[in-house]
């Protein structure tokens, strides 16, 4: 079993819609965690970033992380052609600079 | 915000060459660098760990001999991937945290190709 697991989609809706994206881990351990957007051929970009259990929002962005169910979600409202992209999620360990661990990522397309 | 400097973008390069990757962080001291490699359609494998001043740590199953990592400085790391064969063709891409709070800056990536 991988220590973090996200629904590799594709992922196609029309614009205007509400993404819903999730990722699963086993490491209770996990104590920051991370959205990051890669469009293709360029370095991932971060999103939204946070360490505790709840919702954090940004923009048309909202991060929700359940520690005690071991599930974080990003939600991506209204939409747009622009958000198509594969997006990753990441999680680390508390500490100076410990690596990431990575989902497979979701590949996301928004349709006009 | 932090930003992370990668060069070159892209490189073609001939079977048996050299060639060198570097990573700046422009505006905060990237104590430790990550390398990773990623191959179309799939997720980030992290290579290695530099850390300013110190050797390189090495993920299980990365020869070192081959890609050789270099932290000299604290806004400087170099991948230099030496006697590049095909198989070495991918998309390379470094990664920094500027503080320990916050998520880790990226690269824009480097997509080698050998020919």
């Amino acid at each position: 079993q991988k220590e973090v697991e996200q629904d590799p989609g594709p992922l196609s809706v029309p614009e205007g819609a509400i993404v819903s994206l999730n990722c699963t881990y086993s490491n209770s351990a996990f104590q920051y965690f991370m959205w990051y957007r890669q469009y293709s051929r360029k370095g991932p970009e971060l999103l939204m970033y946070t360490y505790s259990s709840g919702n954090k929002e940004d923009g048309r962005f909202t991060a929700q992380v359940d520690k005690s169910s071991k599930y974080i979600s990003l939600f991506i409202r209204d939409s747009q052609p622009s958000d198509s992209a594969t997006y990753l999620c990441a999680m680390r360990l508390a500490g100076t600079a410990s690596k990431l661990t990575f989902g497979t990522g979701t590949r996301l397309q928004v349709m006009l | 915000g932090a930003v992370v400097s990668q060069h070159p973008s892209r490189v073609i390069c001939k079977s048996g060459t050299s060639v060198k990757i570097e990573c700046r962080s422009l505006d905060f001291q990237a104590t430790t660098m990550f390398w990773y490699r990623q191959f179309p359609k799939q997720s980030l494998m992290l290579m290695a760990t530099s850390n300013e001043g110190s050797k390189a740590t090495y993920e299980q199953g990365v020869e070192k001999d081959k890609f050789l990592i270099n932290h000299a400085s604290l806004t400087l790391s170099t991948l230099t991937v030496t006697s590049a064969h095909p198989e070495d063709s991918s998309f390379y891409i470094c990664s920094a945290p500027p503080r320990q709070a916050y998520g880790y800056t990226f690269g824009s990536g480097t997509r080698l190709t050998v020919v």
